[in-house]
């Protein structure tokens, strides 16, 4: 079936600095994949949608300047938290659609 | 606008036993997935429900959907410990593909 590869699962970054998050679809061209946010014990929050060759779409209230993402290629989406902030601590998981939603592995960020 | 609404939100039950978990949705629409989520990782997808009276069965869960009364169920069969997770009903709004989530069903199966 269709593999969303997302990297890296966990990663502990400083205050201030970026982080990137990269989402590979594997066996499929994703022209479009979506990004989430999931606090402990919540639910899924979408954040923005990522178009292949055009600028993402990002969901209200979701700072398009602190997020951003690229969807550079048919196969590669990237979500970059800039400067990042300890509330930008969070599991952030990525998903294509093809036939159905396929979901990548998940990210932990931790911002100490 | 689209809301999903799942109850129970938090769900405990005895191994051996049946329970169903609820997903009502506010608009109308076609299709409709069924995610597990482990603690501390991604979603697993469960089933896609097509269309009005849809039923899907895969071991001992089974799914549902009554888009007259926009609504999907998750019936649990004789329940054993590894289906404890995080049940999610996401469904897309309108002509958009974007998942609308719920806050999930929480199942813990007690031996």
């Amino acid at each position: 079936g269709a593999v969303v590869s997302q990297h890296p699962s966990r990663v502990i970054c400083k205050s201030g600095t970026s982080v990137k998050i990269e989402c590979r679809s594997l066996d499929f061209q994703a022209t479009t994949m979506f990004w989430y946010r999931q606090f402990p014990k919540q639910s899924l929050m979408l954040m923005a949608t990522s178009n292949e060759g055009s600028k993402a779409t990002y969901e209200q209230g979701v700072e398009k300047d602190k997020f951003l993402i690229n969807h550079a290629s048919l196969t590669l989406s990237t979500l970059t938290v800039t400067s990042a902030h300890p509330e930008d601590s969070s599991f952030y998981i990525c998903s294509a659609s093809h036939y159905g939603y396929t979901f990548g592995s998940g990210t932990r960020l931790t911002v100490v | 606008e689209l809301k999903v609404e799942q109850n129970p939100l938090f769900l405990s039950m005895q191994e051996g036993k049946n329970y169903t978990i609820y997903c009502n949705y506010s608009t109308t629409s076609d299709r409709l997935y069924w995610y597990r989520q482990d603690p501390g990782k991604s979603l697993e997808s469960l089933f896609v429900l097509l269309s009005n009276g849809a039923v899907k069965q895969e071991g001992r869960l089974m799914a549902s959907l009554d888009t007259k009364a926009r609504l999907s169920t998750l019936h649990i069969t004789a329940a054993v410990h590894d289906l404890s997770a995080t049940y999610f009903c996401p469904r897309t709004q309108g002509g958009s593909e974007k998942l609308v989530f719920g806050k999930g069903t929480k199942l813990t199966v007690n031996p």
